[in-house]
């Protein structure tokens, strides 16, 4: 069964500077999709990136890239020039094809707090 | 409306009691979803439902039921709620097979005592 792992459950950061949260993950399927989510205190998820497995390129979203090495497994985020509002709990998922429906498969999350 | 949305947005429940979670999308997406959300566990998934009309079981369906009976709405039934039913469940959609991106309702905030 594939796995998720966030091996930082809480994190901080300075205003302005840059943070690396970890995602690690284990698949046997060659083709599939990551993700990461965030949920700020009003409980909602939004996703923040995805980056496809057949892509070499990492995905980059303003402020927020990825550092996608397919074979270690690994799918880190990377938020440059933190900001207050980007406080919030940070999920790492994987999509896996089963019975026809593609599935997210999340990890526990990793809570980061940006410091004024 | 506009998206997915869940009701009631928060419950407190006696157990033993049945209790139906609603969740309603105007995006006609063919694929929802149900989570539920749990400190230090991540989101993982109750029930999922490809097309209207079809149903499946996710991760962590015991004592849960859902339906589809059309594309709009994907309720979530606990027959007789327990406290370890305590959770945040959140519902959520995907236009189809070819979009790989699930979007979340607002959660419902359940605690069964």
């Amino acid at each position: 069964a594939q796995t998720v792992t966030q091996s930082q459950p809480e994190m901080s950061v300075q205003e302005a500077e840059t943070v690396t949260l970890s995602c690690t993950y284990d698949t046997s399927e060659n083709n599939y999709y990551l993700f990461w989510y965030k949920q700020p205190p009003s409980r909602q998820m939004i996703l923040v990136i995805r980056q496809e497995a057949y892509k070499q390129q990492n995905a980059t979203e303003n402020r927020f890239s990825v550092n996608f090495q397919k074979a270690a497994k690994s799918f880190s985020l990377k938020i440059s020039d933190s900001q207050l509002g980007d406080t919030a709990m940070y999920f790492c998922a994987f999509m896996k094809t089963q019975g026809g429906s593609e599935k997210l498969v999340f990890g526990k999350g990793t809570k980061l707090t940006v410091n004024p | 409306i506009a998206g997915i949305t869940q009701a009631p947005t928060s419950q407190i429940l006696a157990a033993g009691r049945r209790m139906t979670l609603r969740c309603t999308q105007d995006m006609r997406h063919n694929a929802m979803y149900w989570y539920r959300q749990d400190l230090g566990l991540g989101l993982r998934l109750i029930h999922y439902s490809n097309t209207a009309g079809t149903t499946g079981k996710g991760e962590v369906p015991d004592g849960y039921s859902v339906s589809r009976a059309n594309t709009d709405d994907f309720p979530l039934t606990l027959a007789s709620a327990v406290p370890s039913q305590t959770s945040v469940y959140f519902c959520a959609s995907r236009p189809d097979r070819n979009s790989d991106t699930q979007y979340f309702g607002p959660g419902t905030r359940l605690t069964v005592l």
